[in-house]
Order: structure tokens, then sequence, then C-alpha cells
């Protein structure tokens, strides 16, 4: 069946430009995730969704930084006014549910580009 | 909050020999520690994972164990191929957390044919 899917797969955008990315979880999974993977580094929690509703925003490094989803549908994170730090592959999972145990399913990230 | 350290950062072995990479991890709390296999221009994917119920767990040539009171687990994998190659990370999390993980900074393993 279809994995989580991602878009764009790679933005190139100026510093000072808004970018926004979407993930497509997979059918029925309840639970999203959204990391963030800079280059030669760990994946970093940024948001969870259970549903639609974001029980856990620590993660989001700056106000700059939001998310939201449609229902246990779609999800897309916004970045306003990007820094050049912002530069980092962006990767969305789902799960079937949340907590621990459920695996989490990950799409191939969009890469994003602040120059 | 959690903090995952993971060494080594590279590891390179020849085809057919062991590999095996060291994830310690701070929370006390932590119960579930999976690896993820992360191939170039893809995202991770989970390869094996171990409860803190469990002190070993294996599944054909990979194998992952535990040490509660060290706070400390391993990636073994034996008879190393080439398309074992890729980025190794670790994780963990526990129950509170509803499934955020913490990952471990990365292993790029090299299998050398």
């Amino acid at each position: 069946g279809a994995g989580v899917s991602q878009s764009p797969s790679n933005k190139v955008t100026e510093k000072g430009k808004d970018v926004e990315l979407r993930c497509d979880p997979i059918s029925g999974h309840t639970a999203l995730y959204w990391y963030r993977q800079r280059l030669g580094q760990g994946l970093e929690f940024l948001i969870y969704f259970q549903g639609n509703s974001a029980p856990d925003k620590s993660g989001l490094p700056s106000d700059r930084f939001s998310a939201e989803r449609t229902g246990e549908s779609v999800s897309t994170l916004t970045i306003q006014r990007t820094q050049q730090e912002d530069s980092a592959v962006y990767l969305c999972a789902s799960s079937p549910r949340a907590g621990v145990g459920n695996e989490q399913f990950f799409g191939p990230g969009t890469r994003l580009t602040v120059l | 909050g959690e903090n995952v350290e993971q060494h080594p950062s590279t590891l390179s072995v020849q085809e057919g020999d062991s590999a095996v990479i060291k994830c310690t991890y701070s929370d006390s709390a932590s119960n579930y520690f999976p690896w993820y296999k992360q191939e170039l221009g893809k995202g991770p994917q989970l390869i094996i994972d171990i409860r803190s119920n469990v002190g070993e767990k294996k599944d054909q040539r990979i194998a992952v164990t535990l040490n509660k009171t060290a706070k400390h687990f391993s990636l073994h994998i034996t008879e190393t191929q080439p398309e074992d190659s890729a980025v190794y990370f670790c994780a963990a999390t526990k129950g509170t957390s509803y499934g955020k993980l913490t990952f471990g900074q990365g292993t790029i393993l090299t299998v050398h044919p």
C-alpha cells in the first residue's frame, strides 16, 4: 500500500520568505509526527498530532514555525521568515496510534535550503 | 528531557564481519528503544526494537541488547553485506511521551565487499 508521502521533495528559498511543507500520512494512521534532520545529525522532534489536535508542540524551535492537520489526514508545516539555520531535511512520520511500541513510518522528507 | 548518545559516528567493516553500534540514554523512565536504518535520500525505516522488559531480541542477522541498569543498548549485525551500508539511528521513548522519539546522532556504516 501507499506509504507516507511528502511534498515538495526539494525546496530552495530565499531568506525571509515563507515556506509550506506537506505531509500525507498512511490512511487510517491517527498519529503524525514532524522531525527535523540537520546535515549529519540525528532527528529532532518538532511536533506531534493526535487526529487534528497537537498535544505536544514542544519541539518547535521558534514562533516562526507552525503546523496544522486536517482531521486524520494531510498535515502542513509552515516556516515564516525563513533563516539560513532552517536549512535541513524535514521528515514526517505517521503511526496507527500514538504510544510506545507503535511503529512510526517515515516519509522521504523535504530538503529545505535557505539561501 | 531525554538525551541519547550514539557511538561510533562512522564504522567501516569488511563483508562478513560483525558490526556493533552502542547507545546510552539518560531518562530511566524510557521503556522502548527502536533502531532505524536510513538509506540515501530516503526516510528512516524501523529494523528492530526492544522494550525495557526484555534484555535481548534477535531477528535473523540483527540483534539488540538492552542493559537497563547501565542505561545502554546496542545493535549487533552479523555476517554484514554491502547492502547493510546505511546510516543507523537508535532512539528512545517512554509511555508518557505518546511515541515521541529522541534519536541518537547516527552511525554511518560502510560494508566493503
